[in-house]
C-alpha cells in the first residue's frame, strides 16, 4: 500500500542554522502535503503540493516537489526557537486520505 | 481552537473497557478523519466518512468502530481496550476530499489503558 518514509527522524541545530527534511515515496505521489506539530499539539497545516517540481515559499520555509512526484523536501532557513516540533509530510490519495510518514522532529538550541 | 471539537480530552480506563470518542468537525466540512498517534507509529490512519457514508478504511482494527451522524459529528468506539491501545486520537475535517486546505485537526483525546 501506500508508504511515505520521512528522514530524518530527529535533527538538533543550533539557532540560526538552516534545516531540511525530506519525504520519499516509491511509488508517484498524489499530493503532499505538510503538517508542523508542536509539542503536546496537533498537526497543522502548512502547504499543500500538487505539480511536478513545484516550489513554494512561506517566509522562511520552502517546499519542492520532485519532478518525479517521488518526493518532496521542506526547508527552513535561519531556524528560530519557534520553529521547534514535527514536521509531517502526507500524502493524499483521491478519497482524501492523508498517508502520513513518520515525521521529523526539530529541536532547536538558543 | 481550530473549530474541531473532541471529547474527552484525557480518559483512563482498564483493560477490556469499551469508550467511545466524540467529534465535532468544523463548520461545512463534510469529512471527518480519525488517526491514532503513539510514539513508535507515527500518524496512522484509521477511518474517514464523508456525509454520513464511510470513505476510506486504513489499519482499523475490528475492535474499532466508527460512525457519522446526520449533523455530521463522529464517534470512534473502541472495545476491548489492550495496553497498547493507549495513544493519542485525532480527529480532522476538510470539507470535501482531496481539497488543497489540508485537514483540519482537533486537540485530540489521549487514551491510557491501564
Amino acid at each position: 500500500g501506500q508508504q511515505v518514509m520521512q528522514i530524518p527522524q530527529y535533527q538538533h541545530v543550533q539557532e540560526g542554522e538552516d534545516f531540511t527534511t525530506y519525504c520519499n515515496s516509491s511509488t508517484t505521489l498524489s499530493n503532499i502535503q505538510w503538517y508542523k506539530q508542536r509539542p503536546g499539539g496537533h498537526p497543522v497545516f502548512l502547504i499543500q503540493l500538487v505539480k511536478s517540481g513545484e516550489v513554494k515559499k512561506q517566509k522562511r520555509l520552502t517546499f519542492q516537489f520532485g519532478e518525479a512526484k517521488k518526493n518532496s523536501s521542506l526547508h527552513i532557513t535561519a531556524t528560530q526557537t519557534t520553529d521547534v516540533g514535527t514536521y509531517f509530510c502526507a500524502d493524499s490519495s483521491n478519497t482524501g486520505k492523508l498517508i502520513f510518514g513518520q515525521g521529523t522532529t526539530l529541536q532547536v538550541k538558543p | 481552537d481550530s473549530g474541531v471539537t473532541q471529547t474527552p480530552k484525557h480518559l483512563i480506563t482498564a483493560t477490556g473497557q469499551r469508550v467511545t470518542l466524540r467529534c465535532s468537525p468544523r463548520s461545512g466540512d463534510l469529512s471527518v478523519y480519525w488517526y491514532q498517534q503513539s510514539l513508535d507509529q507515527g500518524l496512522q490512519f484509521l477511518i474517514q466518512y464523508y456525509n454520513g457514508e464511510e470513505r476510506a478504511k486504513g489499519n482499523i482494527l475490528e475492535r474499532f468502530s466508527a460512525q457519522q451522524f446526520p449533523d455530521l459529528h463522529s464517534e470512534l468506539n473502541l472495545s476491548s481496550l489492550e495496553l497498547g491501545d493507549s495513544a493519542l486520537y485525532f480527529c480532522a475535517s476538510s470539507v470535501g476530499t482531496g481539497e488543497i486546505y489540508g485537514y483540519t485537526f482537533g486537540s485530540g483525546t489521549r487514551l491510557t489503558v491501564v
